[in-house]
This record gives structure tokens, sequence and C-alpha cells, in this order.
């Protein structure tokens, strides 16, 4: 059972667009909600990460927005550059600190 | 070198063959994780190490044997292996498992069973 579902799979956006992600969880255990980025032939890179108690995290072009009733929460990228074009992973990490992870969004962003 | 290092970066091996992935983080960090990647699917933890004793072994095959020597090496056995066991390995370190959330990844070793 995937614990995190992420959408989209994919996503094609325009330089200087904005890219959004969403994941959707059940747990209300999650305590930690950490944004992955990915390059090809990368691991993965901790981009961004939000507790619960806070709505929203901003890091330069990057913000988390968390929903804690509704059980969402979303990366924003503002501005997309192609050098931000990438897979990204949500995850969310439950009381025992292990990560569960959505399967991935693949950014593009055209010039 | 800085970071966590995975070597070797691919490897092709038959279902018969013996072989074994490394993993050396150089951040001094405690804990270490094995993960697998396949496409278009959640990373899958398969192992966890804390300060070099196993913590975590997520229901993964016997055909995978993790070994952590000490806390910035860890490796990942192979024997016997599937076709349907192709895919990255990953391993990534945190300063202890209670940091789970802010791992450090390797680059991963790309693993093709023939």
């Amino acid at each position: 059972q995937q614990q995190v579902k992420q959408s989209p799979q994919s996503l094609i956006v325009q330089k200087g667009g904005i890219s959004i992600i969403n994941c959707a969880y059940e747990n209300t255990a999650f305590d930690y909600f950490p944004w992955y980025q990915q390059f090809p032939g990368k691991g993965p890179a901790l981009l961004i990460a939000i507790r619960p108690d806070v709505s929203e995290k901003k890091e330069g072009r990057f913000t988390i927005s968390f929903n804690k009733s509704a059980k969402q929460f979303s990366l924003h990228i503002m501005d997309s550059q192609p050098g931000d074009s990438a897979t990204y992973f949500c995850a969310a990490r439950s009381q025992d600190y292990k990560l569960s992870f959505g399967a991935g969004t693949t950014v593009t962003v055209r010039a | 070198e800085t970071g966590v290092t995975q070597t070797p970066r691919h490897l092709v091996m038959g279902m018969t063959n013996k072989k074994s992935l490394k993993c050396e983080q150089h951040l001094g960090h405690n804990a270490m994780y094995w993960y697998k990647q396949s496409a278009k699917k959640p990373l899958e933890l398969m192992f966890v190490y804390n300060f070099k004793e196993q913590t975590e072994n997520n229901s993964v095959p016997s055909r995978f044997s993790p070994e952590c020597p000490n806390s910035s090496h860890l490796f990942l056995h192979l024997h016997t292996l599937q076709p349907e066991d192709s895919a990255l390995y990953l391993c990534a370190s945190s300063q202890d498992v209670f940091s789970g959330g802010a791992l450090h990844f390797g680059n991963g070793t790309r693993l093709t069973v023939t």
C-alpha cells in the first residue's frame, strides 16, 4: 500500500512558469515532509522540508504548502528554469523515523 | 572525497553470479541505508544500519545480504538474483536514524541481471 501518493507523474512547463507537484497521505502520525530532487545519473538530494505545524515554507524559488486537515502538501517551483528539469520526490517520515516516498514527478522546463 | 560514494556505477551480472555493491560516506554520519529505485515507483527501503547495527530489514529476500563493518562503509552482497532485481540501488546516510528524514544519497549502482 502506497502511503504517499504523488501527482502528476510528469509535467512540462515553460521557462518562467510555475511548476506544481502535489502529494497526499493518510497516516496522520507523519511528522516531517521533505522533498528530494534527482537529476539524471545522480542520487536524490534533499531540496526543502516542512513540519506539520507550519503551513508554508519558502526557500528561494521553491515553496512547500502544507494542508494538515486535507492531508496534502505541494511543491511550487516559481520562475521555473531549465536547470530545474529533474525528478522530484515527496516523502513523509513516520514515528519510527522511516521515510515513505511518492513515486516521483519528472519536471521538464522548456526554454 | 566528500559525500556518499558508491561503486561500481554500473553492474551487469548473470543470475548465478555473486557480486557486491560498496558504499562509503565521508560525512561522519552514523546511520546508513540501502534503497532500491525502480522506474515510476517509490523508493523502497531495504536495510538500515545505525551505529553499525542493523535496525531494519524491510522483508528483503535473502539473496540480498548487507554488511556494515563500520559507520563509514556499507556493502550489499548479491547472489542468485532474478531479472526483476534489475534496478538502481542507492546508498544513503544520515546523522543517525532519528535524522532519517534528511538523507544524503550516493549516485547509485545501476544493476542489470541477465
